[in-house]
């Protein structure tokens, strides 16, 4: 069973526009949240983090907000920009032994059109 | 940022071959972790380290085995290939630290025959 749900595959967007990426998770002991970006042939690249203690994190283009009673995150990117095509991962993990384990989602394809 | 790497990064490989996917990170980060993904799905946790000497398994059965004699390097081995093994193999390295963040290499991908 997912614990950690990005029900759209892809996302289409013009380029200056605003990406919303969505994230769901039903494990309630996960206490903090990874983005992370995916190009073809390379590996995962960090992109933002929030811990539940938060309700929104952001580093510049990039905002994470956190809705914990929904469960929900999501990713927003303004503006967004052709080079923001990629795969993004929304990832999740919990304190305490076993906090080393990220569970993460099946990723959603961005695409930024010029 | 880590500077993680892998080696091969691409496979391609018999039934039946011995193989074994390296990983070596450089910035003297403690944890290492080894995913498996397949194209569209998640990334899935097969090994993890704790540190010299310290090898666990993940979340996900995987009939691969792995070592970490030294701190910078993490390799994972598979004994006898087979086409189910066919992925894209996933290094990472991170602090140790609470609420560290996990630094992944290029990836390996794997295609059995």
């Amino acid at each position: 069973d997912q614990q950690v749900k990005q029900n759209s595959p892809s996302l289409s967007v013009q380029e200056g526009r605003i990406s919303i990426l969505n994230c769901d998770y039903t494990n309630s002991m996960f206490d903090y949240f990874l983005w992370y970006k995916k190009y073809p042939a390379e590996g995962p690249t960090f992109l933002i983090s929030i811990s539940s203690i938060k309700d929104k994190n952001e580093d510049g283009r990039f905002t994470v907000f956190l809705n914990k009673s929904a469960k929900h995150l999501s990713l927003h990117i303004v503006p967004s920009q052709p080079g923001d095509s990629a795969v993004y991962f929304c990832a999740a993990s919990s304190t305490g032994r076993g906090s080393e384990k990220l569970v993460f989602g099946k990723g959603m394809k961005l695409t930024v059109n010029p | 940022e880590a500077d993680i790497y892998q080696t091969p990064r691409y496979l391609v490989i018999g039934t039946g071959k011995k193989i074994t996917l390296e990983c070596s990170q450089t910035m003297g980060h403690d944890k290492m972790y080894w995913y498996q993904q397949d194209p569209g799905m998640e990334l899935h946790l097969i090994h993890y380290s704790y540190g010299v000497n310290s090898t666990e398994k993940g979340d996900l059965s995987s009939e691969s085995t792995v070592s970490r004699i030294r701190t910078e390097h993490f390799p994972l081995t598979l004994e006898s290939a087979r086409p189910s093994h066919t992925s894209q193999y996933l290094c990472a390295s991170s602090t140790g630290q609470v609420r560290e963040t996990q630094y992944f290499g290029p990836g390996t991908r794997l295609l059995v025959l």
